[in-house]
């Protein structure tokens, strides 16, 4: 079951924040943070795990509010590098299971 | 960091031909995945495997798509007969025990292109 991702792009001026919501109508075990620019693999960036932990990442950090079964990711005084898509990865059991990804949202920070 | 590394990082072939996909999953790890990416578009799970047998599987994963690990560092995704829809980038990635709570590495891709 895909995770919902919002908004679908985001156009920042540097220096500015910016905050991406992954949402499911399943209960989640975890969510997985990736980013990734164009043409490249992504790359992790982090992962929460159910019990509505905060972790930070640099000036990215994220939270998972379990009884909304979502998560967020903020990314504060955004930079040039920041620039990319930002895709959710959600997992719905502690054991052996599938990553599935959102569709991603569409990040550019302009100078 | 230890790599997932895949082979090529692009492949060209005609519609109806068969092409391998290679990878070589990070030494330690014990769950292998297949995802693709189609331009511009999410990346869709495809596959997984553990000790040398399906673990799960996408309706995008039918019989034309089959996975093996011929030996003990390969991980190879076949397509029998290519379609044009079929065309993507095709990420391999590998998990130290396939658990939820793990971090996935994925390839640098391939971008597999049919025409």
């Amino acid at each position: 079951q895909q995770p919902v991702q919002s908004p679908q792009a985001v156009i920042l001026r540097e220096g500015e924040d910016a905050v991406i919501n992954c949402s499911s109508s399943k209960a989640l075990y975890s969510v997985h943070w990736y980013r990734q620019k164009h043409g490249e693999a992504p790359v992790f960036l982090m992962i929460l795990l159910k019990g509505g932990e905060q972790k930070g990442h640099e000036k990215i950090s994220a939270s998972f509010n379990e009884k909304k079964q979502q998560s967020s990711l903020y990314l504060t005084a955004s930079q040039l590098s920041y620039s990319g898509t930002y895709f959710c990865g959600t997992e719905y059991d502690s054991g052996y299971s599938t990553l599935t990804f959102g569709k991603g949202t569409m990040l550019l920070v302009s100078p | 960091e230890p790599e997932v590394t895949q082979t090529p990082s692009h492949q060209v072939t005609q519609m109806g031909q068969e092409v391998i996909l290679r990878c070589v999953p990070i030494s330690n790890h014990l769950y292998f995945y297949w995802y693709r990416q189609i331009l511009g578009q999410k990346v869709e799970f495809l596959v997984s495997f553990y000790n040398n047998e399906i673990s799960e599987k996408s309706e995008i994963f039918d019989d034309q798509f089959s996975v093996e690990r011929p030996d003990g560092s390969n991980f190879t995704l076949k397509i029998r007969s290519t379609k044009l829809e079929d065309s993507a980038m095709y990420f391999c990635a590998s998990r130290v025990q396939g658990r939820a709570n793990e971090k996935l590495f994925f390839g640098s891709g391939t971008q597999l292109s049919v025409l």
